[in-house]
C-alpha cells in the first residue's frame, strides 16, 4: 500500500520570498510522483510529475521538485513566490500495481503575502 | 483539448434523495477517474474506468455507489439514499493508458454535493 505525508498543512511566506512544501512517500515499488495545486472552487491542476530518468523536474512557473529515494521524498521549491501562487498543494504518488490510481497526501495550504 | 467536464457543478439535496453526477472526459482519454475530496483533505479514490470497464473500486464505494461508462465516453456517478456523510467534492479524471511510463491525469472542476 502507498501512502502520502505533507509535513506542513498551512506555509505563510511573503511575496518573494522562497518556499519549500514538503512530501514524504511510502511504497514498496517503485513509484510515480506528482505535485497538483488547487484554487478555491476548481478542480486540481498538475504542477509537474517524476516518472523517471532526472531527479530534478521543473515546472513552467517556476517550481520543481526533487525525487529523492533514499529519503522517499519529493518535496516542492520555489525559489521567489507571487501572490498569484497562493492555492492549496497536494503531492500524489502511484506506481504500476495501483492501476495508474492516486494516492494524495492531505495537502499545504501557501498563503503569500504582500 | 477542452479538458474534463463535470455537471452539475453544485448540487443540494435533501438526505435519503438519489443524486446523479455526469463526467465528460477529455476525448482522446481512455481511462476515466472518481474521486471524492472531503474539506481539509486531499481526493480519495472511488473507482475507474478502462474504456468502458470499470478495473477497479475503492472500500470507500458503498453499494449505495455506482458508476458506470457505457459506451467508454461519458461516465455517471450515482449515490443512492444519500446521508450527511456524502457532503464533498466528487471530482472526475481522465488519462491516456500509458506505455512503460504513467500518463497523468487531468481533473475536471468537480461537483460540490451538500446534503441537507
Amino acid at each position: 500500500a502507498q501512502s502520502v505525508t505533507q509535513l506542513d498543512s498551512q506555509v505563510p511566506v511573503f511575496e518573494e520570498a522562497p518556499v519549500e512544501l514538503r512530501c514524504n512517500y511510502s511504497s514498496s515499488v517503485s513509484v510515480y510522483l506528482f505535485w497538483y495545486v488547487q484554487y478555491p472552487n476548481q478542480g486540481l491542476q498538475l504542477l509537474l510529475k517524476y516518472l523517471s530518468g532526472s531527479t530534478l523536474v521543473e515546472s513552467i512557473n517556476g517550481f520543481e521538485a526533487e525525487f529523492n529515494k533514499s529519503q522517499t521524498s519529493f518535496h516542492l521549491r520555489k525559489p521567489s513566490v507571487h501572490i498569484s501562487d497562493t492555492a492549496e498543494y497536494f503531492c500524489a504518488v502511484s506506481d504500476w500495481t495501483s492501476g495508474s490510481r492516486l494516492t494524495f497526501g492531505e495537502g499545504t495550504q501557501l498563503t503569500v503575502n504582500p | 483539448d477542452t479538458g474534463v467536464s463535470q455537471d452539475p457543478r453544485h448540487k443540494i439535496t435533501k438526505r435519503g434523495q438519489n443524486v446523479t453526477f455526469r463526467c465528460d472526459p477529455i476525448s482522446e482519454h481512455n481511462r476515466l477517474y472518481w474521486y471524492r475530496q472531503t474539506l481539509g483533505q486531499g481526493p480519495e479514490f472511488l473507482t475507474y474506468f478502462q474504456n468502458e470497464a470499470q478495473l477497479e473500486k475503492s472500500r470507500l464505494l458503498s453499494d449505495r455507489f455506482s458508476a458506470e461508462r457505457p459506451k467508454g465516453s461519458f461516465s455517471t456517478l450515482e449515490i443512492q439514499r444519500t446521508e450527511q456523510g456524502d457532503s464533498a467534492m466528487y471530482l472526475c479524471a481522465s488519462s491516456r493508458t500509458g506505455g512503460t511510463s504513467n500518463q497523468p491525469q487531468h481533473f475536471g472542476d468537480g461537483t460540490r454535493l451538500s446534503i441537507l
